[in-house]
């Protein structure tokens, strides 16, 4: 299995609607991570969790929300989606000071 | 802002030749810089990291160089083979926060036969 498992792996959708993108992990680490990834741009830092009572925007956070459920699950919603955030979107997790380790992502599709 | 610059977009390397990929950061605060690897259908993964107090770091075929003056830090992939054939991201991190990663925009490498 996984370590870092992203569901849905594809989505599509239309314009408006609500989305959440779900991860879970089972390494037991602290930190998690959601980025999107556009052709071009590499990967920019949405939001960011150091522990369950912790929540940080990244560089690009309008138009997103996470909720840290549990250490092991970080979802990321698009309350009302828009074209412009169609993108890959992958999570992360990883330690105090130790590497990240990436889900396979979630390709979202908004029409 | 652009905080890592990286180049080229895409590369094209024949097979046991020399891939070597560029990156230079701005925010001198930065003391961290991994270099990922993805290949499609699949999230990055950690290739080779360094650390501003050396300014090479050797993991078999892939190496690390680093300039601190200059703000500058590469990747040489030696002996290229079509397995290398990927998208490689460099990234920096700020110091005590090695979790907290800025990447590069990415390139595309090609290794053909």
């Amino acid at each position: 299995d996984a370590d870092v498992t992203q569901t849905p792996r594809n989505r599509i959708t239309k314009t408006g609607k609500r989305i959440m993108l779900e991860c879970s992990q089972t390494k037991g680490h602290d930190r998690m991570y959601w980025y999107r990834q556009d052709p071009g741009l590499g990967l920019r830092l949405i939001y960011y969790s150091f522990d369950v009572k912790d929540i940080n925007k990244g560089e690009i956070s309008d138009g997103y929300s996470v909720s840290r459920q549990a250490q092991a699950k970080f979802s990321l919603s698009l309350e009302s989606a828009i074209p412009n955030q169609t993108a890959l979107y992958f999570c992360a997790t990883s330690d105090l000071g130790q590497p990240q380790h990436f889900g396979d992502g979630t390709r979202l599709s908004i029409l | 802002q652009q905080q890592v610059k990286q180049s080229p977009q895409s590369l094209i390397v024949q097979k046991g030749g020399i891939s070597i990929i560029n990156c230079a950061y701005e925010n001198t605060a930065f003391d961290y810089f991994p270099w990922y690897q993805q290949f499609p259908g699949k999230g990055p993964a950690l290739l080779i990291a360094i650390r501003p107090d050396v300014s090479e770091k050797k993991e078999g075929r892939f190496t690390i160089s680093f300039n601190k003056s200059a703000k500058q830090f590469s990747l040489h992939i030696m002996d290229s083979q079509p397995g290398d054939s990927a998208t490689y991201f460099c990234a920096a991190s700020k110091a005590g926060t090695a979790s907290k990663l800025t990447f590069g925009t990415g390139t595309r490498l090609q290794v053909t036969l």
